[in-house]
């Protein structure tokens, strides 16, 4: 089955600088990779996916490359604010006949003012 | 759309009990997810309904874990008898037919078995 690797576990970046948190994959046959941002005590709520027919997606100050050959995925997340203190998810799922996610373990980002 | 509605929210109940978990899919979406997250082990995949019907339950930890999808629209985790390791918080996510849809998460119930 899939395995997704999530590094780091924490990121501390000051307010304003860039966030990148990193993924990896096991499964080639992956073709589809969301990120999901869970603020304490609440739902992981999706901000950005990407698909594997591309390489980099773009929404306003987030950003996730995907690179097929090696098998990673980033999401990048610019001019950080406080408000983006969370927890953020990656995950991948496989073309195959399965069809759930496998999540990564997780980045604590803290943005500091 | 009102989203997915879990319920309860929080549950706190005694080790031996009956727990019950309730979830309501967005409506029109085909497939149902019931997700467990701790510190430990983060958010795993316990079971999956594909048009009310268990595809995958794998990840289910044990046999005092059960899930039921009656219907379109509803959707329970059982745990019988509950024990203390059993708490957590448990996440119902649904989505639509097409695999490239994005996976909705409800807010959630926080169990706690003391």
């Amino acid at each position: 089955g899939e395995n997704v690797e999530q590094h780091p576990s924490t990121l501390s970046v000051q307010e304003g600088d860039s966030a990148v948190i990193k993924c990896t994959y096991s499964d080639s046959a992956s073709n589809y990779f969301p990120w999901y941002k869970q603020e304490l005590g609440k739902r992981p709520q999706l901000i950005i996916d990407i698909r594997s027919n591309v390489g980099e997606k773009k929404d306003q100050r987030i950003a996730v490359t995907l690179n097929k050959t090696a098998k990673h995925f980033s999401l990048h997340i610019t001019e950080t604010q406080p408000e983006d203190s969370a927890v953020y998810f990656c995950a991948a799922r496989s073309s195959g006949s399965a069809r759930q996610l496998t999540f990564g373990s997780g980045t604590q980002l803290t943005v500091l003012p | 759309d009102a989203g997915v509605i879990q319920s309860p929210r929080h549950e706190v109940t005694e080790m031996g009990q009956e727990v019950t978990l309730r979830c309501k899919p967005i409506s029109g979406h085909d497939y149902l997810f019931w997700y467990r997250q701790t510190m430990m082990r983060g958010l795993e995949l316990l079971i999956y309904f594909n048009n009310n019907v268990p595809i995958d339950d794998s990840g289910m930890p044990e046999d005092r874990f059960s899930a039921k999808m009656p219907n379109a629209s509803f959707s329970t985790l059982k745990i019988q008898p509950s024990e203390p390791r059993d708490s957590a918080v448990y996440f119902c996510a649904s989505r639509g037919r097409d695999s490239n849809q994005p996976q909705h998460f409800g807010d959630g119930t926080r169990l706690s078995i003391l």
